[in-house]
């Protein structure tokens, strides 16, 4: 059983490009959550999806950041016109249905870098 | 928001000693998870902690889930060279998926 996949590992993109980041939950998960790494800190929830559905963006900032779980296809956190402040480790993990606890599980991250 | 309180920031410690960590919280919550992080790795789940005062072990790790479900604890006994990484904390307010917030890790070095 595949963990969670996440590509690129690595993306270089230059100021007002967009950024795309891809994020595979492992099998039977329908939960994906997308956090923010920056250097020495911990991670920083961004967005909460389920198939389809946003759950929860409270921590995704309002204006180009986006986010979508399609029906077929990997988790998608979208960046456009990104500027230097974006430069941070995106991590996705997933986790199955639960109704009471849970264990979020974590991909190995894409490192933006913006220069 | 919701903020977790990691201490300490960072430890050095022989090969051999144990080691210890905590996490506190001004709000209750619901599951404790304790995860550590390899340079350029994502966060792998060590411990998951489901009700207030459980004690719960996975080799030389052992965490704890505070009775005021305010803080946990991670103990490693006998540390040796690859416990090397950033240890966090991770708490989640209430049942079901609910998204995690992460303490800010506790860096741990171990000298040979």
């Amino acid at each position: 059983n595949a963990g969670v996949m996440q590509n690129p590992r690595h993306l270089v993109r230059r100021r007002g490009q967009e950024a795309r980041l891809r994020c595979s939950p492992m099998k039977g998960h329908s939960h994906v959550y997308w956090y923010r790494q920056l250097p020495e800190e911990g991670l920083k929830f961004m967005v909460y999806l389920q198939k389809e559905n946003i759950i929860d963006e409270s921590g995704m900032p309002k204006e180009r950041f986006s986010a979508e779980f399609p029906k077929e296809g990997p988790s998608i956190l979208r960046i456009q016109q990104v500027v230097r402040g974006d430069s941070a480790a995106y991590f996705c993990a997933s986790s199955p249905p639960a109704r009471m606890n849970t264990e979020a599980f974590f991909g190995q991250g894409t490192r933006l870098t913006v220069v | 928001g919701q903020q977790l309180n990691q201490s300490p920031q960072s430890m050095f410690i022989q090969e051999g000693e144990d080691v210890s960590m905590n996490c506190t919280s001004s709000s209750i919550f619901n599951t404790w998870l304790w995860y550590k992080q390899d340079p350029g790795e994502g966060p792998v789940l060590l411990i998951a902690l489901y009700k207030a005062g459980e004690l719960t072990s996975n080799g030389r790790l052992t965490a704890q889930f505070g009775i005021t479900r305010k803080d946990s604890f991670l103990n490693i006994s006998a540390s040796i060279p690859s416990d090397v990484g950033i240890y966090f904390c991770a708490g989640q307010s209430s049942p079901g998926n609910t998204p995690l917030v992460f303490g800010k890790g506790t860096r741990l070095s171990v000298i040979a």
